[in-house]
């Protein structure tokens, strides 16, 4: 089954305490990206990549980390986390073959809601 | 960079009725369109996107229609259900040749459909 695999799904953690929220994807897709979702803020790219060693700041990338040695796994990585970085997260994957628009298309992980306290 | 604007962010129909989103982009080079459909603590899901040279596209209840010229596209669902209660996201993105770049999410409409 065609899938992107975030983990843990729930995480609570103390400030200043470095965490790495894995990203995993099972279809050979190019391009990673990670979101973080806060209410009333919508969806906010925080980094992404266009493929292997290939990594771009999105809008909102102060305080993360991302690293792509390998196709599929793309983590996020906090540092030192601040309880302003508690949000729910998401991670995303696309093909970035243009044969149509179905290959564009974006699968979403199932989150992490990261509680910083 | 570019700057999604969603509105309204919270809309109320009853069921039967249509229901219409609005979304506006400032960045011209942007010629991808997606739409997601977010249920209650899962994931955004894509429902419907249009090309810059596309005007409109339909899938059953579902329609996205585009102004490139003033910069604002639309998602239109008929005869809504309640199962179409749900946060819907707007996305423009800038077109690299041969891959996504960034990503722009507006803010999100909260749709609920009264039955």
């Amino acid at each position: 089954e065609a899938q992107v695999t975030q983990n843990p799904r729930y995480l609570i953690t103390v400030t200043g305490k470095k965490l790495t929220v894995t990203c995993s994807q099972n279809m050979n897709h190019e391009y990673m990206s990670w979101y973080r979702q806060d209410p009333g803020l919508g969806l906010r790219q925080i980094y992404y990549s266009m493929n292997v060693e290939v990594t771009d700041k999105g809008d909102v990338p102060e305080g993360y980390k991302v690293s792509r040695k390998e196709k599929r796994n793309f983590p996020l990585i906090l540092e030192s986390p601040s309880p302003n970085q508690t949000s729910l997260y998401f991670c995303a994957s696309s093909s970035t073959t243009r044969t149509g628009t179905e290959n564009e298309k974006l699968f979403f992980g199932s989150g992490t809601q990261l509680s910083v306290l | 960079g570019e700057n999604v604007e969603q509105h309204p962010s919270t809309l109320s129909v009853q069921e039967g009725d249509s229901a219409v989103i609005k979304c506006t982009y400032s960045d011209s080079a942007s010629n991808y369109f997606p739409w997601y459909k977010q249920e209650l603590g899962k994931r955004p899901q894509l429902i419907i996107d249009i090309r810059s040279n596309v005007g409109e596209k339909k899938d059953q209840r579902i329609a996205v229609t585009l102004n490139k010229t003033a910069k604002h596209f639309s998602l239109h669902i008929t005869e809504t259900q309640p199962e179409d209660s749900a946060v819907y996201f707007c996305a423009a993105i800038i077109d690299r040749g041969s891959t996504l770049g960034r990503l722009y999410f507006g803010r999100g409409t909260q749709l609920t459909v009264w039955p």
